[in-house]
């Protein structure tokens, strides 16, 4: 595998249901993010970890929860969601958040529906 | 607050040139970024600027004037699979990318 992978491609969930998407990088990369991505609408910073450590988490309801166990690796877990959250997730990763040219890879995101 | 304005769709003929145009406002600098993204495909890196002028790569070049707060992306020699949505983004003053909606941009034979 290379690049950023994420899992799964597709996923369709009830509101109460609980769910976990992937995202694993093979960049050896240091910081690791995850995007919300609707129709027509700018690209949504979610959370950043940088060195493993979060250094944005823009507002984001607490039904969304990421983990970074290592720097290869990232989660966004999910729980009792809304529909208005069904959208393309998107993972990325890069060297380090806070250098000169640093720019993002991105995974092919996972086309998530809220039903 | 903060916003980045690029045009919601474009059309352009292959063989031509466009100039996909970009402007922000933004608490801060430090580098703005252009994608291209296919249909159902992840965003791909095309270019960066940092400072003011012109950066050419191949069939794409990007400028910058940060006075202005303003950006373009030109493509030359237009291709049919340059049909995409290209991304504009800024790098504030905490590192964080902005990103415009995107421009579609549609190539005609």
């Amino acid at each position: 595998e290379t690049g950023v992978t994420q899992t799964p491609r597709h996923l369709v969930m009830g509101m109460t249901n609980k769910k976990s998407l992937k995202c694993e990088q093979h960049l050896g990369h240091n910081a690791m993010y995850w995007y919300k991505q609707s129709a027509k609408k700018p690209l949504e910073l979610m959370f950043v970890y940088n060195f493993k450590e979060q250094t944005e988490n823009n507002s984001v309801p607490s039904r969304f929860s990421p983990e970074c166990p290592n720097s290869s690796h990232l989660f966004l877990h999910l729980h009792t969601l809304q529909p208005e959250d069904s959208a393309l997730y998107l993972c990325a990763s890069s060297q380090d958040q806070a250098s000169g040219l640093d720019e993002q890879y991105f995974g092919p995101g996972t086309r998530l529906t809220v039903t | 607050g903060q916003n980045i304005d690029q045009p919601t769709e474009m059309t352009a003929t292959e063989g031509a040139i466009v100039q996909i145009n970009c402007t922000y406002q933004t608490s801060g600098f430090n580098g703005l970024f252009w994608y291209q993204q296919h249909a159902g495909e992840a965003p791909t890196f095309l270019s960066y600027n940092v400072l003011d002028g012109l950066e050419e790569k191949g069939r794409f070049s990007s400028f910058l004037s940060r006075s202005k707060g303003y950006s373009y992306l030109l493509l030359k020699e237009l291709q049919m699979k340059d049909s995409a949505s290209y991304l504009c983004a800024v790098r504030d003053s905490n590192y964080q990318l902005i990103w415009g909606a995107g421009t579609k941009l549609i190539i005609k034979p």
